[in-house]
């Protein structure tokens, strides 16, 4: 059975810190997707990323950067020079590539705060 | 624009009576999913749908019934079998292309239930 752990359940910062969101994962198959969702206060969840298991070269988009690493089973995400804006509720989640049964499983959750 | 719509954003039911929970979507995904959302407990997968006249039940079905009817939407009923039905609840959708899903899930903005 698919499982992802985000251990840290809370996570305060300074303004313009940098902080990195752990996230690792457990799954049976060598086909899967990982993901990273933002949960703001409105509730919604917004799509950071997708990265397919076959890929693991690290990605960067703007002030964010995720690292993979297959060998660990760790899908990292990292927010440099951290703004307010970032406050949030961030999941990982983990979709396996079994056809009849792709549902993303998803960890508990990191809160961060991002301190003025 | 596309999206997902859920309404109502919150709802209030008191014991022992059936609700039901809105979820329409305009942007002719095939995949539909009902999700529950607990503090500290992450996203937990409900019922999904795939095609039309088709679900199947996710992690935590029991007290919690679906239909699917038309593509654009997937309501969701609390019954009054549902042992502790408050919680936040989230629809979300996604393409199905070849039988595989797996692209970005659009999540609608929630509803939150509250058992009076």
């Amino acid at each position: 059975a698919q499982k992802v752990t985000q251990a840290q359940t809370e996570i305060s910062v300074v303004e313009k810190e940098d902080v990195t969101l752990d996230c690792v994962y457990e799954t049976r198959d060598t086909t899967y997707y990982l993901f990273w969702y933002k949960q703001p206060p409105s509730g919604e969840l917004v799509f950071l990323i997708r990265r397919n298991s076959f890929d693991e070269q690290n990605e960067i988009s703007g002030r964010y950067s995720w690292n993979f690493q297959k060998s660990t089973s760790s899908f990292n995400f990292t927010i440099t020079a951290s703004q307010v804006v970032d406050s949030a509720v961030y999941f990982c989640a983990l979709s396996e590539l079994n056809f009849g049964n792709e549902k993303l499983t998803f960890g508990t959750g990191t809160r961060l705060t991002i301190i003025p | 624009d596309g999206g997902i719509t859920q309404s109502p954003k919150y709802l209030f039911r008191k014991e022992g009576q059936n609700v039901t929970l809105s979820c329409e979507q305009n942007l002719n995904h095939d995949a539909m999913y009902w999700y529950r959302q607990d503090p500290g407990q992450g996203l937990r997968l409900i019922y999904y749908s795939q095609i039309v006249n088709d679900f199947q039940k996710g992690d935590i079905a029991e007290g919690y019934s679906v239909s699917r009817e038309k593509k654009e939407s997937f309501p969701l009923t609390v019954t009054s079998a549902q042992k502790n039905p408050t919680a936040f609840y989230l629809c979300a959708s996604t393409h199905w292309r070849g039988g595989r899903a797996n692209t970005e899930a659009f999540f609608g903005q929630g509803t939150r239930l509250t058992v009076v």
